[in-house]
């Protein structure tokens, strides 16, 4: 069992669509990171967060670290937002990230 | 617009060849990170930095990578010998006391 499992990995929504990826992890954290990458392979990260809830845009995040899980919402969902979303963990001691796999999400239009 | 620089973006070699990826992370921040990604395993991390030592570099096979910090401004990987196997985008990323990480964007690497 991976130590950060994302879901769905693929994901495909129509233009406008209130999107929800998740994300479970089973170590203790400091961190977890949402990170985006494009087809052109670069990444981005989007936040970082330790505990509630960030927004920035039309993007949310929020984390429950009793129940180690994490979600990314887009919300009015655009083809512009057609990427790979990677959740990452930052363990309690260190500054090492592991990554889940990614969710492929394509927004049609 | 402060960002991480990496050289060479892109990168064609024979097996058995020396490579030397390069990374100029941010100014100011005292942390780099080397990753690798490759469609089977992902994104892994092969090596971190703090203030120029290496504080992990339990990711990287050692008989063939080495990762180094010449200087606050510079960030090196090198694979020697490489080989097949070792085809991936190579990602560095730099950040300050476990902040936020900013990515460079990445050599891609092919070694035939």
């Amino acid at each position: 069992k991976n130590e950060v499992e994302q879901s769905p990995q693929n994901l495909t929504a129509q233009e406008g669509e209130f999107i929800t990826i998740n994300c479970s992890y089973s170590v203790g954290i400091s961190a977890l990171h949402w990170l985006q990458q494009h087809p052109g392979g670069g990444i981005v990260s989007l936040f970082m967060l330790s505990s509630g809830k960030k927004k920035h845009g039309r993007l949310i995040a929020t984390i429950n670290i009793q129940e180690k899980h994490s979600s990314l919402h887009i919300t009015a969902s655009h083809p512009r937002d057609s990427a790979v979303y990677i959740c990452a963990v930052k363990a309690t001691s260190g500054s090492r990230l592991t990554f889940g796999e990614g969710t492929q999400l394509t927004v049609n239009p | 617009d402060a960002r991480v620089t990496q050289t060479p973006r892109h990168k064609v070699t024979e097996m058995g060849q020396e490579v030397t990826m390069r990374c100029q992370p941010i100014l100011g921040h005292n942390t780099v990170f080397w990753y690798r990604q490759t469609m089977m395993q992902g994104l892994e991390l092969l090596a971190y930095f703090r203030n120029r030592a290496p504080l992990d570099d339990s990711g990287m096979p050692k008989d063939r990578f080495s990762a180094e910090m010449p200087d606050a401004t510079l960030a090196t990987l090198k694979i020697q010998p490489s080989e097949p196997r070792d085809s991936a985008v190579y990602f560095c990323a730099s950040g300050f006391r476990g902040y936020e990480q900013y990515f460079g964007p990445g050599t891609r690497l092919t070694v035939t």
